[in-house]
Parts: structure tokens; C-alpha cells; sequence
């Protein structure tokens, strides 16, 4: 039992380019989500999923792309790299303890810096 | 919308003292609330949650008290150690996904 899986853990990109971040969770949770960390700013949501099929934009979407094909895998597209991607992004598989609460598990970890 | 406020850091302790860090939360219906914590170069890992109001998590020396009357959740341990250091994120959940406040860095010295 895995939980949730991250690849790749660092990458270095050029502005413009483009990249694929995985994420891969075995325990079958409903949700999943896509964070950003960046100093004194917290964990920022990019993008949310609720279930196969099914996503939705968080508060600093713009510039990602996601998709939930099954779920498992949530991958998160950056369209054209900028500087201002450079950040750590954290995945989250979440389930469900009744009346929409939820309870997060996050993966480790992709530090991506933009030159 | 839901939002969370936690004290602003860094926090500096010595061995053994004493820890509050403060968290209060805005929300529109009745969420769960969390505390997470990150070690260096990790992910987060959950710390301890309470669901309903006067609900007190608890783990590894830790305790917050779910306060529906003053909306907060503030985290608390007796006696720090030095491996207790690392950035402590209060959360809430009212409806999927979690909201996160920015963080305490606390560092504990011996």
C-alpha cells in the first residue's frame, strides 16, 4: 500500500515548456487535488477532482490543466512553463467521513523550478 | 467563503517548554478541523482532527479543542521536543477539498 505516489520528485523546466506531474493513489479514495506551496503563502488549491470523470477549479488554476480518466491517476499539465510555476506542488487523495468532510492524504512532493 | 488564520512564525522554543500555536476559522456551515504537519522535505501528514464542537484531538503530546463559540482550534503541547520541529498547517473541511491556513514554522532548540 502505496498511498499516494508522485513523480517526478524534481524537475527543472525552460519558460514555455510544457510538463506532466503524476499522481497515482491505491486506496480508492473518491477525491483527489492538486496544491501548490509557496513561502508564506501556505497550500493553495489548483485543482480539484470529486470522482472519475469529474473536476473543477480551485483558487490559482490558471496555466494548469487536470484530468481523472479513473481513480487512480490525476495528472496535472502545465501548459507553457513560467517562472511563476516554480513552486512545490503537493497531491492529496482524500475519502469522505460523511456530510462532505474529508480527510487528506498527501503525496511528497514535486519541487519545479521555471528558468 | 471558508478560510483559516493561524499565528504567523517562526516560532522559536527551547526543549521542553511549553507550545500554543493559534488557529481561528471562518466557515459557512460546520467543518471538521485539522492540524497537519510537515518535516523538512516531506509531505504533510495528518496530526490530529476533531469532527463536532468540544471534540479534542490528540496525538504524539498534541491537543486542539474544537471551539464552535470562539471559532478556533488552537494546537497545544506540554513539553516541546527538538524533533518536534517543523511547519505545523491548521485546516478545515466543510466541504470538499480542505482549506489550509499558511503555516507555522516552529523550531525547537535544545
Amino acid at each position: 500500500n502505496a498511498g499516494v505516489t508522485q513523480t517526478p520528485k524534481f524537475q527543472v523546466l525552460k519558460t514555455g515548456q510544457s510538463m506532466t506531474l503524476q499522481c497515482a493513489q491505491d486506496m480508492n479514495h473518491e477525491y483527489m487535488s492538486w496544491y501548490r506551496q509557496d513561502p508564506g503563502m501556505g497550500l493553495r488549491l489548483i485543482h480539484y477532482s470529486v470522482g472519475a470523470g469529474i473536476t473543477d477549479q480551485g483558487e490559482v488554476p490558471n496555466g494548469y490543466n487536470v484530468s481523472r480518466s479513473t481513480t487512480e491517476d490525476f495528472p496535472l499539465r502545465l501548459l507553457s512553463a513560467a517562472p511563476s510555476q516554480t513552486s512545490v506542488y503537493f497531491c492529496a487523495s482524500s475519502y469522505s467521513f460523511g456530510q462532505g468532510k474529508t480527510e487528506a492524504f498527501f503525496g511528497q512532493g514535486t519541487r519545479l523550478t521555471v528558468v | 467563503g471558508n478560510s483559516v488564520t493561524q499565528m504567523e512564525g517562526p516560532v522559536t522554543l527551547s526543549e521542553e517548554a511549553f507550545l500554543t500555536i493559534n488557529c481561528t476559522y471562518t466557515a459557512t456551515g460546520y467543518p471538521s478541523l485539522f492540524w497537519y504537519v510537515q518535516y523538512p522535505g516531506e509531505g504533510l501528514q495528518l496530526l490530529l482532527k476533531a469532527t463536532k464542537a468540544d471534540d479534542k484531538g490528540s496525538n504524539k503530546g498534541f491537543e486542539a479543542t474544537y471551539r464552535k463559540e470562539t471559532t478556533s482550534f488552537h494546537l497545544e503541547k506540554g513539553s516541546v521536543q527538538v524533533s518536534d520541529s517543523a511547519v505545523y498547517f491548521c485546516a478545515l473541511s466543510d466541504d470538499t477539498p480542505l482549506v489550509f491556513g499558511k503555516g507555522t514554522r516552529l523550531s525547537v532548540i535544545a
